[in-house]
């Protein structure tokens, strides 16, 4: 099963929006959630990533919000842009392995 | 650096056909994992190598093989093709264990069973 849940499976956003992508998960040692970035034809690549003892990290136009009591976290993508249209990924890790979640495909509109 | 590549990039096997997906990185990793990507599904591990002689199996290891013979090198072993194993395969290295440490990935092998 599953053990990282991940929504939207897509999502359009107009050129200078707001993309937030959520992610729940269910095992407790997790303690590592990254979240990948993948354009067509292309490996993932990290974006981004967030430890469970921090509630925000910000890099750029990109937000990671942590939820640990929820076992949730989100990332947010301000004033979204053509260029940011690709598959994003969350993922967790406790140990040398990822669980991903099944991805959410953003089209950012001109 | 190169990074991680892989080679072929584009393969189509006949069903019960064999054939290994090539992995090298430059980056002196020690890990090294296999994952493939279905649609909708995000990725699956496969296998993954925690340093040169040293394997195990991951989430979704049935029908595959691996070795890890040099610390460069990840080949993976698809004995017997199924349609099941049509997928993109990615591999991927990191320095030391995942737990916050970046899993870099290499451009994929299509591959497609018929």
């Amino acid at each position: 099963q599953q053990q990282v849940k991940q929504s939207p499976q897509s999502l359009i956003v107009q050129k200078g929006g707001i993309s937030i992508i959520n992610c729940a998960y269910e095992n407790t040692a997790f303690d590592y959630f990254p979240w990948y970035q993948q354009f067509p034809g292309k490996g993932p690549a990290l974006l981004i990533a967030i430890r469970p003892d921090v509630s925000e990290k910000k890099e750029g136009r990109f937000t990671i919000s942590f939820n640990k009591s929820a076992k949730q976290f989100s990332l947010h993508i301000m004033d979204s842009q053509p260029g940011d249209s690709a598959t994003y990924f969350c993922a967790a890790s406790n140990d040398y392995k990822l669980s991903f979640g099944a991805g959410t495909t953003v089209t950012v509109r001109a | 650096n190169a990074g991680v590549t892989q080679t072929p990039k584009f393969r189509i096997l006949k069903i019960g056909q064999s054939m290994t997906l090539q992995c090298t990185q430059d980056m002196n990793h020690n890990y090294m994992y296999w994952y493939r990507q279905d649609p909708g599904m995000g990725l699956k591990l496969i296998y993954y190598s925690v340093g040169a002689g040293i394997t195990d199996k991951g989430e979704v290891p049935n029908g595959y093989n691996v070795s890890r013979s040099t610390t460069e090198d990840f080949p993976l072993r698809l004995e017997l093709a199924a349609p099941s194993q049509t997928s993109v395969y990615f591999c991927a290295s990191s320095y030391e264990a995942g737990g916050g440490e970046t899993q870099y990935f290499g451009p994929g092998t299509r591959l497609l069973v018929l």
